[in-house]
């Protein structure tokens, strides 16, 4: 079937720990997109990506870092400079980076803090 | 600035009352999309609808409705007859052709609740 896979669901973090996030997806869509939602809130963006080997900040990038070596992958990086990141990650794509187009996510990754 | 305002933060009916989930956006472009995305307790987001703003035509898909008002800056979301199925976090978004390229601004999501 085709769609959006991250990995893992669930993952912990220690202090001063990088942690990666996984994204990939078979959809052959263009665009990808990173996004943290907190509880009670929306989704805020933290990174994106048009095209392989390119992507921009969002709003919320201070602390992640990003790759887009393979069209169909998206990983994330959680870095030690991320003081806050318990969260719930969501990934998306869409067929391109045109506004009209509805984008597609993942199930998800829940990060905590040991 | 592009913003998007769900005023209602949780919402609890019983199984067959009619529901509306409001939204309300801010936006300087002409041309912009609105969308409805649901989450259901597994935490995937589930696109719904998306509407362009030179289509004011209102919605119906089984028991859902939207309702699109340019002149109140709303598209609004009704649920008719709500099922236990439905109990979800419904987000409203927002894209702007102007700013094509990057993401969808989402509101803060309201908390439906249905019981039986």
């Amino acid at each position: 079937d085709g769609g959006i896979t991250q990995s893992p669901k669930y993952l912990f973090r220690k202090e001063g720990q990088n942690v990666t996030l996984s994204c990939e997806q078979n959809l052959n869509h263009d665009a990808m997109y990173w996004y943290r939602q907190d509880p009670g809130q929306g989704l805020r963006l933290i990174y994106y990506s048009q095209i392989v080997n390119d992507f921009q900040k969002g709003d919320i990038a201070e602390g992640y870092s990003v790759s887009r070596e393979k069209k169909e992958s998206f990983p994330l990086t959680v870095t030690s400079a991320q003081k806050n990141p318990t969260a719930f990650y969501l990934c998306a794509s869409s067929i391109g980076g045109n506004s009209n187009q509805p984008q597609h996510f993942g199930d998800g990754t829940r990060l905590s803090i040991l | 600035a592009q913003k998007v305002t769900q005023a209602q933060t949780e919402i609890s009916v019983v199984e067959k009352e009619d529901v509306t989930l409001d939204c309300v956006y801010e936006t300087r472009d002409t041309t912009y999309y609105l969308f409805w995305y649901k989450q259901p307790p597994s935490g995937e987001l589930v696109f719904l609808i998306r509407r362009n703003s030179f289509d004011e035509q209102n919605e119906i898909s089984g028991r859902y409705s939207w309702n699109f008002q340019k002149s109140t800056s709303s598209f609004n979301f009704t649920i008719t007859a709500s099922q236990v199925v439905d109990s979800a976090v419904y987000f409203c978004a927002l894209s702007e052709a102007s700013q094509a390229g990057t993401a969808l601004i989402f509101g803060k999501g309201t908390t439906l609740s249905v019981s039986s």
